[in-house]
């Protein structure tokens, strides 16, 4: 079983749908839940971090975690043509320094 | 105020030759971490190095694969004798401090993409 496991999409929606993306994952000692962001030939870059479960928002970007359920979201209002990108989910433990991520999902807003 | 560079951007290599990736990390930053991602797969850690030190090899290839992060100068990624199966976008991360505490991420850099012939 893989440790992060996310849809690779596409995902398609219409400029201004609620967008929902999401991953689980396997191991319960993974402590920090992270979402990462990368256009097209560029570098990966971190959205959000949540700590334990719980909602956590920032403008138009919320996430989620439910541990009970080993389950990562990421959820994105009035989607922008500019949020097409692919959406890396990925997980941290305190004790290691490597990240841990998700296949990504490509995500494309449609104008 | 310069983020993490990686040269070069695009590399080609036949099968046999050696190619070397290199990293600059953001200004302050002692601490790189390298990242392999092949196509249609995610984000593969592969080392994690502070100056003049190795710290977590445990993500690199047994054979091939060396990285260094000298006391002065950018960190290396050093593939020899380059297979087809090497051809991926490497990635090069950097950190303030430790990556031990999430509060100092990790900011990546641009990536260089190897392709083998």
């Amino acid at each position: 079983q893989k440790e992060v496991e996310q849809d690779p999409g596409p995902l398609s929606v219409p400029e201004g749908a609620i967008v929902s993306l999401n991953c689980t994952y396997s191991n319960s000692a993974f402590q920090y839940f992270m979402w990462y962001r990368q256009y097209s030939r560029k570098g990966p870059e971190l959205l959000m971090y949540t700590y334990s479960s719980g909602n956590k928002e920032d403008g138009r970007f919320t996430a989620q975690v439910d541990k009970s359920s080993k389950y990562i979201s990421l959820f994105i209002r009035d989607s922008q043509p500019s949020d097409s990108a692919t959406y890396l989910c990925a997980i941290f433990m305190n004790r290691d320094d490597k990240i841990i991520f998700g296949k990504g999902t490509r995500l494309h807003i449609l104008p | 105020n310069a983020g993490v560079m990686q040269n070069p951007r695009h590399l080609v290599r036949r099968r046999g030759q050696e190619a070397r990736l290199r990293c600059s990390p953001m200004k302050g930053h002692s601490h790189v971490y390298w990242y392999r991602q092949l196509p249609e797969e995610g984000l593969k850690f592969m080392v994690y190095l502070q100056k003049e030190n190795i710290i977590d090899e445990s993500g690199m290839p047994k054979e091939r694969f060396s990285a260094e992060f000298p006391k002065e100068g950018p960190s290396i990624l050093r593939i020899q004798q380059v297979v087809r199966g090497d051809s991926a976008a490497y990635f090069c991360a950097s950190s303030l401090t430790s990556g031990r505490n999430l509060k100092n991420e990790q900011f990546f850099g641009p990536g260089t993409r190897l392709t083998v012939l």
